[in-house]
């Protein structure tokens, strides 16, 4: 089955730890993206990656950090510079040609304690 | 900024068709126009989207007006499964390119 994998889906942090959520595709999409949604909100965009060892930052950078070593896979790091880290974290994956639609995983739910 | 203009919400009965409106009057010539739909606590899923021309599939038809300023989803036969949050999005995937999703429109389908 091809799909976006986020794990886990509810994730418990305590306040002042930094955490790394897992996102992985095997679409063999080259652009990946992270999003975060709060209740009763849209989603806004933390950081994207077009291509490995490459990626720009989204409307809401500020504590948080990616990497994208490799093509399948992008994780995101929620560190304790971020002031309010409980949220609802999407990740979704597309081809770089102009118009192809974005496909989005699970979802993990952090709640920082 | 918001591209798109949505109502919160809106109902239907089951078995009628969903018409779901979006207004986008600032798109730009090679914007798309995306739908997705979030079923509480799930990742969005696509429908559907499409440039200038009218587009169909097995799940939704988009009608985009000649002017492109605005456009209607339409779920032919809602049934209580399409109950959702249903955002409509300007802009376009590829390099060095992002959606922005806003606050969608609540769809309700009643029994």
């Amino acid at each position: 089955d091809g799909g976006i994998t986020q794990s886990p889906k509810y994730l418990f942090r305590k306040e002042g730890q930094n955490v790394t959520l897992s996102c992985e595709q095997n679409l063999n999409h080259d652009a990946m993206y992270w999003y975060r949604q709060d209740p009763g909100q849209g989603l806004r965009l933390i950081y994207y990656s077009q291509i490995v060892n490459d990626f720009q930052k989204g409307d809401i950078a500020e504590g948080y950090s990616v990497s994208r070593e490799k093509k399948e896979s992008f994780p995101l790091t929620v560190t304790s510079a971020q002031k309010n880290p409980t949220a609802f974290y999407l990740c979704a994956s597309s081809n770089r040609e102009i118009g192809n639609e974005q496909f989005f995983g699970p979802g993990t739910r952090l709640t920082v304690l | 900024d918001a591209k798109t203009t949505q109502p919160p919400s809106m109902d239907c009965a089951e078995g009628r068709a969903a018409n779901l409106p979006c207004n986008h009057s600032t798109i730009s010539g090679n914007e798309y126009v995306y739908w997705y739909r979030q079923i509480h606590s799930q990742g969005p899923q696509y429908i559907i989207h499409g440039l200038k021309n009218n587009e169909t599939n097995e799940m939704a038809s988009l009608i985009i007006t000649e002017d492109r300023k605005s456009s209607t989803l339409i779920l032919p036969h809602a049934t209580l499964r399409d109950t959702a949050v249903y955002y409509c999005i300007v802009g376009y995937t590829g390099a060095n390119s992002k959606l922005t999703f806003g606050k969608g429109i609540t769809l309700s389908v009643r029994p």
